[in-house]
């Protein structure tokens, strides 16, 4: 089975420049989760969809971070202005139950 | 307060010892509960699920309290390649997945 696929790996802008995501989770996982990951934190939830629609978005920087999720599937999250506090490993996760299944994740760095 | 709080650690174990650590929660209507391992520069990954009655998987215990709002992990003849970070995880309605901070185990011989 194919897992959570993420891109790019890695990502580094200057801080004010435009960036995106994209996510692609395990066919037939209607869960898609987009996590902010700082070094040394735990992941937080930015948002949450079920199939194409938002279930929690509570805590996405609505200001600069905007995330879609065509036709059920694929997702992007993007990041418009970026800032230096930006700086973080996004993980994308989906799920059909209750296990979560993980990408790999993209490092971004804004300098 | 934290939706869901750990002690960062790092906890310092000698190779072959017993850890053990808690995880405690705010919401008391959460439906249930993980532990995830995060290894370095890794995405996490789903250790065990945690169940009412405890449970047990080789040498990792899961418990529960609902009482007092916390789960722990217990880790029995720890090994070298124990050492990652192990983050609680609460599901909430929605199946709103939330993280504690993780707790760091760092098994030494």
């Amino acid at each position: 089975e194919a897992g959570v696929a993420q891109s790019p790996r890695y990502k580094i802008i200057e801080k004010r420049q435009s960036v995106a995501f994209w996510c692609n989770p395990i066919s037939g996982h209607a869960t898609l989760y987009w996590y902010q990951q700082i070094l040394g934190q735990g992941p937080k939830l930015l948002i949450q969809f079920q199939n194409n629609g938002v279930v929690d978005d509570s805590q996405l920087p609505k200001d600069r971070f905007s995330a879609e999720r065509l036709k059920g599937v694929d997702s992007t999250l993007k990041i418009q202005p970026a800032k230096l506090e930006d700086s973080a490993v996004y993980l994308c996760a989906s799920s059909f139950g209750i296990e979560a299944f993980f990408g790999q994740g993209t490092r971004l760095t804004v300098v | 307060r934290k939706e869901v709080e750990q002690d960062p650690g790092p906890f310092n174990v000698p190779e072959g010892a017993t850890v053990a650590f808690n995880c405690t929660y705010s919401n008391s209507a959460s439906q249930s509960f993980f532990w995830y391992r995060q290894d370095c520069r890794k995405e996490p990954k789903l250790l065990m699920s945690v169940y009412s009655s405890g449970n047990e998987d080789g040498r990792f215990t899961a418990q529960l309290n609902r009482a007092s709002q916390y789960i722990s992990l217990l880790i029995r003849d720890s090994k070298l390649s124990d050492s990652a970070t192990y983050l609680c995880v609460v599901n909430g309605a929605g199946n709103k997945l939330t993280f504690g901070g993780g707790t760091r185990v760092l098994v030494k011989p």
